[in-house]
């Protein structure tokens, strides 16, 4: 069945930093892709998605590109803030598209 | 904007007890979704649902689970006999197609003692 890895976090940075949360996916037929962000003690936001290859998706700054060559869709924002301290998720469709398949998180923190 | 919501946010209950977790999904979605997050490990499916029908469930949703649509607005996740292991954030989510954007609720965070 469809599976993603995500980067092991946690992952470290100072303000204005680049980040790049890898994730790469196996999947049956044409997913959807998505980004989570899962702020503390809160619930699960989406950040962005992409539906097709080569569809980028962006939102507040971060982007991700769904690369069906490398089967990956990396997360990238160009400086990050304090307040992108969070868990990001990589996510996509299940064959069917009944469910989405989790990848294990990636826990960001931002220092100033 | 819409959103889904979640009652309780907080549920503590005693092993071999059941509890109904409830969920208000979005107003014009038709899906449903129920998924679980054990402390500091990832998101896993539990249930999809659709049309009054279960259409997916995953091996984590055995006999001790059930869902339903009592009404209108409403979409529970019933846990017959809680156990230890049940502990977890539960969320909910909604979307207005399978393939569509799932959003999810904040959860309800389910100890079991």
């Amino acid at each position: 069945g469809n599976s993603v890895t995500q980067m092991e976090g946690p992952v470290t940075l100072s303000e204005e930093a680049f980040l790049t949360i890898n994730c790469t996916y196996t999947a049956t037929g044409y997913p959807s892709l998505f980004w989570y962000v899962q702020y503390p003690g809160e619930g699960l936001q989406l950040l962005l998605k992409a539906t097709k290859a080569d569809d980028k998706g962006s939102n507040k700054g971060f982007e991700a590109t769904y690369r069906k060559e490398t089967t990956s869709f990396h997360l990238e924002k160009g400086s990050v803030q304090v307040s992108d301290s969070a868990v990001y998720f990589c996510a996509l469709t299940n064959q069917a598209g009944t469910a989405l398949i989790f990848g294990k998180g990636t826990t960001l923190s931002v220092s100033s | 904007e819409p959103e889904v919501t979640q009652t309780p946010s907080h549920q503590v209950t005693q092993m071999g007890q059941e509890v109904i977790l409830r969920c208000v999904p979005i107003s014009n979605h038709l899906y449903f979704y129920w998924y679980r997050q054990i402390l500091g490990q990832k998101v896993e499916f539990l249930v999809s649902f659709y049309n009054n029908e279960i259409s997916e469930k995953s091996e984590i949703f055995d006999d001790q689970f059930s869902v339903e649509r009592p009404d209108g607005s409403n979409f529970t996740l019933k846990i017959r006999s809680t156990k230890l292991e049940d502990s977890a954030m539960y969320f909910c989510a909604s979307s207005g197609s399978f393939q569509e954007t799932q959003y999810f609720g904040p959860g309800t965070r389910l100890l079991v003692l």
